[in-house]
């Protein structure tokens, strides 16, 4: 069945680098994608999100690609901050009957100082 | 702005007993749905509600089941606890159906 899923579990940068994290996804006809952040013990929280007639997307220091043709989506941070450090997931939405949203695994982020 | 609030924040139960968990939308928000998140792995959606009615099921068996009030709040429950069942209950609500979901805290479930 459809699926999103992330290339990386883990990933660890300094402050101050920018991070890259990625994202597959397998539904064609999917339309909708969102960033979500989850710090422990809480519940995820929208970052950003892109809709299929768009391939980039900028909000404060983040930037969301979306290339369709390979069906990969990415998230850039700028300069990475300590209060970045959070498992991050992106998510498809599947409208049938009700809009559900597809999340894949998550990529841990740790940021050192 | 209050947000999504859940209840209760942590949950012990054994196996074969029953649960149900609260969830108080985002005030103006006519929709929630529920997702479960077992432990390194990402939300799984169970149910959406809009305006007292399921608008969409997940890949969940019966034992799971959930209902909206008139004031939007919802609740989730499940029947006959697996051990497989211990996971984070994540609600979200949204203006309707269509719009971004809010997500609340989550209920912790854990089943021995």
């Amino acid at each position: 069945g459809e699926s999103v899923g992330l290339h990386l579990p883990t990933l660890s940068v300094q402050e101050g680098d920018n991070s890259i994290i990625n994202c597959a996804y397998s539904n064609s006809a999917s339309d909708y994608f969102i960033w979500y952040k989850q710090e422990s013990g809480k519940g995820p929280q929208f970052i950003i999100d892109i809709r299929s007639n768009m391939d980039k997307r900028q909000g404060q220091r983040v930037t969301v690609l979306l290339n369709k043709t390979v069906k990969h989506l990415s998230l850039q941070i700028a300069a990475t901050q300590p209060g970045d450090s959070a498992v991050y997931f992106c998510a498809e939405e599947y409208n049938q009957a009700g809009t559900a949203l597809i999340f894949g695994k998550g990529t841990t982020l740790s940021v050192s100082s | 702005d209050a947000g999504v609030t859940q209840s209760p924040t942590h949950l012990i139960k054994t196996r074969g007993q029953h649960v149900t968990l609260r969830c108080s939308p985002i005030s103006g928000h006519k929709s929630v749905s529920w997702y479960q998140q077992v432990l390194g792995q990402g939300p799984q959606f169970i149910f959406q509600y809009y305006e007292k009615e399921e608008r969409g099921r997940g890949n969940f068996p019966d034992r799971f089941s959930a209902r909206q009030f008139p004031n939007y709040s919802s609740e989730l429950n499940v029947n006959a606890l697996l051990l497989g069942d211990s996971a984070l209950y994540l609600c979200a609500s949204s203006l309707d159906t269509q719009n971004e979901q809010f997500f609340g805290p989550g209920t912790r479930l854990t089943v021995l």
